[in-house]
């Protein structure tokens, strides 16, 4: 099957520095890749939608300067959490599905703790 | 818009105890609606796809059936290792999925 990778697995950062978090398929292209957010006993909020070669779309209520996101690849989508702060910690998580098919495959998530 | 709802939120089962989970769904044209397993910690494992209603898909311990209003998962003679959050999500036209709350299942031996 697909496989989506992410790293980091877990980051610790200090309130007001940036994150950054990579999102890979590993055996298939994406022109399209999605991050999701997910606080503890909560199900997946997607965040936005991330498109290589332009800009991501953000859902609602989702601040754009404050996740920057770069889909610089077919294979590679990142997420800038920029000047951390406490409420940031969660869990984000990366998914993506090879073109042609409906399913998205995610990836193992990255745990954020901002101090 | 989308709205998926899951219940039970939780379920308790004994090894061997059959049991269905249910997802209930509106959406503006359904491209697909998806199952997926959780573990804590991790992120969602890919289980079904199911395009229209009538379809079932099976894998293992587990099946998924869909009708135009909900969705069934089927877990038979449950085993330990099937406790996890199961996870319901909706895909409209756009290909964004919509989550449902989840299902945390537990079996005990």
């Amino acid at each position: 099957g697909a496989v989506v990778s992410q790293h980091p697995s877990w980051v610790i950062c200090k309130s007001g520095t940036s994150v950054k978090i990579e999102c890979r398929s590993l055996d298939f292209q994406a022109t399209t890749m999605f991050w999701y957010r997910q606080f503890p006993k909560q199900s997946l909020m997607l965040m936005a939608t991330s498109n290589e070669g332009s800009k991501a779309t953000y859902e609602q209520g989702v601040e754009k300067d404050k996740f920057l996101i770069n889909h610089a690849s077919l294979t590679l989508s990142t997420l800038t959490v920029t000047s951390a702060h406490p409420e940031d910690s969660s869990f984000y998580i990366c998914s993506a599905g090879p073109s042609g098919s409906h399913t998205q495959y995610f990836g193992p998530g990255t745990r954020l703790t901002v101090l | 818009e989308d709205q998926v709802t899951q219940s039970p939120e939780a379920l308790r089962l004994q090894e061997g105890e059959s049991s269905s989970l249910n997802c209930s769904y509106t959406v503006s044209g359904l491209r697909g609606l998806f199952w997926y397993r959780q573990d804590p910690g991790k992120g969602p494992e890919f289980l079904f796809t199911l395009y229209s209603a009538g379809e079932e898909k099976e894998k293992e311990r587990l099946k998924a059936t869909l009708t135009k209003k909900e969705s069934f998962l089927h877990i038979t003679a449950p085993k330990p290792e099937d406790s996890a959050t199961y996870l319901c999500a909706v895909q409209p036209n756009d290909y964004k999925l919509s989550f449902g709350a989840g299902t945390t299942v537990t079996v005990r031996a």
